[in-house]
């Protein structure tokens, strides 16, 4: 069965931490992708990548950075946890034409205290 | 501006009959089109995707109409169950390449048995 794979459920930090969110795909997919999901806004994009060692901004990047060292991880890093950064970040992958677009992971739901 | 969009937070529908969920979008260049189904600490998953070229796609239970000169699509179930209850995202992309999607905010389907 393919997966995506982010590393915690639940995370619980304190503001002004460093946070590193890992995600890992087993498919050889090209394409990954880094959302936040909050109520009554959707999916945001926050970074993504077509390959190893490329990033490209999405919609919120602000605070935000990403690394994608190998093609299976891509992890999402929050340089300095503010509370606004409260909220559950999906992790997805594609490869190019796919017709279902992205797999997810689970998510990981973080909370900034 | 949202470029896609779900007008509609939430329904509710008694199981057995029609779930109708609505979808509207801005953007002209919008090619291809998905839903993805959303359970509670899970990531979405890939339900039903249309090309423009089409104007209906079914898959058992569901359908999607696309209204392309409206840009208006709506997912339909039939009959509806207590297990289609979740959250379903609207997600459109200039293509099909597997990228670029952007998503609705989400629709909370609630079938009651």
């Amino acid at each position: 069965d393919v997966k995506v794979t982010q590393s915690s459920r639940y995370l619980v930090k304190r503001t002004g931490e460093k946070v590193f969110l890992e995600c890992v795909q087993d498919m050889d997919h090209e394409n990954m992708f880094w959302y936040r999901q909050d109520p009554g806004l959707g999916l945001r994009l926050i970074y993504f990548s077509y390959d190893v060692k490329m990033k490209e901004k999405g919609d919120i990047p602000e605070g935000y950075s990403v690394s994608r060292e190998k093609k299976e991880r891509f992890s999402l890093i929050l340089e300095s946890a503010s509370t606004n950064q409260t909220s559950m970040y999906l992790c997805a992958s594609s490869f190019t034409g796919s017709y279902w677009g992205y797999t997810f992971g689970s998510g990981t739901r973080l909370t900034v205290v | 501006d949202q470029q896609v969009k779900q007008n509609s937070p939430s329904l509710s529908v008694q199981e057995g009959r029609i779930s109708i969920l609505n979808c509207d979008y801005t953007n002209s260049m919008f090619d291809y089109f998905l839903w993805y189904k959303k359970y509670p600490a899970e990531g979405p998953t890939f339900l039903i995707s249309i090309s423009s070229i089409k104007d209906k796609n079914e898959d058992g239970r569901f359908t999607v109409f696309l209204n392309k000169s409206a840009k208006h699509l709506s997912l339909h179930i039939v009959p509806s169950q207590p297990g289609d209850s979740a959250v379903y995202f609207c997600a459109a992309s200039p293509n099909n390449y597997g990228q670029n999607f952007v998503f609705g905010p989400g629709t909370r389907l609630s079938v009651l048995p």
